[in-house]
């Protein structure tokens, strides 16, 4: 089974910190997400990656850059927190050469900005 | 944007009934997914519909697709409580290296 990780649950940051959400995999993906889900919202791409340093912005990219060193971590960084970045953040992977393109998601990282 | 939209956003029913859920999406697709979140989880992949397929079946799940106007709908039948929880479809780009979520439909089931 693919397991993807995230490495808080639950984050609790000033504003103005710089902030590092870590996504981890383990079956090999080539691709890449990371979204947040706000109530009302559903879910919306921030950044995501197809490759190892490859990155692509998504809809809601403003605040967020994204590191990809390895194939299998992908890190969403917020360079400068702020309030309106307080949401649930979720990674979640693909392989394009499997058959359904199904995403896998990690726990999610529920953040907060004070 | 091409988010979809789920329809209802809320839905409740009693234990042994069936829940209905349908997506709209805006552009034409490759694939059309739905995904199921249980309370401050991550989304764990239900079926996949193609866009030359016209219904599928999974279990207690059935899924029907309309291209002509860019809808779906979930059906669950015989729900049963653990069926609680928030459904979405997801639609993909013309590369399918991207996908765009609706915004949800929170399905309470009554033991």
């Amino acid at each position: 089974d693919v397991k993807v990780t995230q490495s808080s649950r639950y984050l609790v940051k000033r504003t103005g910190e710089k902030v590092f959400l870590e996504c981890v995999q383990d079956m090999d993906h080539e691709n890449m997400f990371w979204y947040r889900q706000d109530p009302g919202l559903g879910l919306r791409l921030i950044y995501f990656s197809y490759d190892v340093k490859m990155k692509e912005k998504g809809d809601i990219p403003e605040g967020y850059s994204v590191s990809r060193e390895k194939k299998e971590r992908f890190s969403l960084i917020l360079e400068s927190a702020s309030t309106n970045q307080t949401s649930m953040y979720l990674c979640a992977t693909t392989s394009p050469r499997g058959v359904s393109y199904e995403q896998y998601f990690g726990p999610g990282t529920r953040l907060t900005v004070t | 944007s091409q988010q979809g939209e789920e329809d209802p956003q809320a839905l409740s029913i009693q234990e042994g009934e069936n829940a209905t859920m349908n997506c709209s999406y805006k552009t034409s697709i490759n694939n059309l997914q739905w995904y199921r979140q249980n309370s401050g989880r991550g989304l764990v992949h239900l079926i996949l519909i193609r866009s030359n397929e016209r219904e599928k079946h999974s279990g207690r799940l059935r899924v029907t697709l309309d291209t002509s106007k860019k809808s779906s709908s979930l059906l669950i039948t015989a729900s049963r409580a653990a069926d609680t929880a928030s459904y979405f479809c997801a639609t993909d780009s013309n590369t399918g290296n991207q996908f765009y979520f609706g915004t949800g439909t929170s399905l309470t089931v009554i033991p």
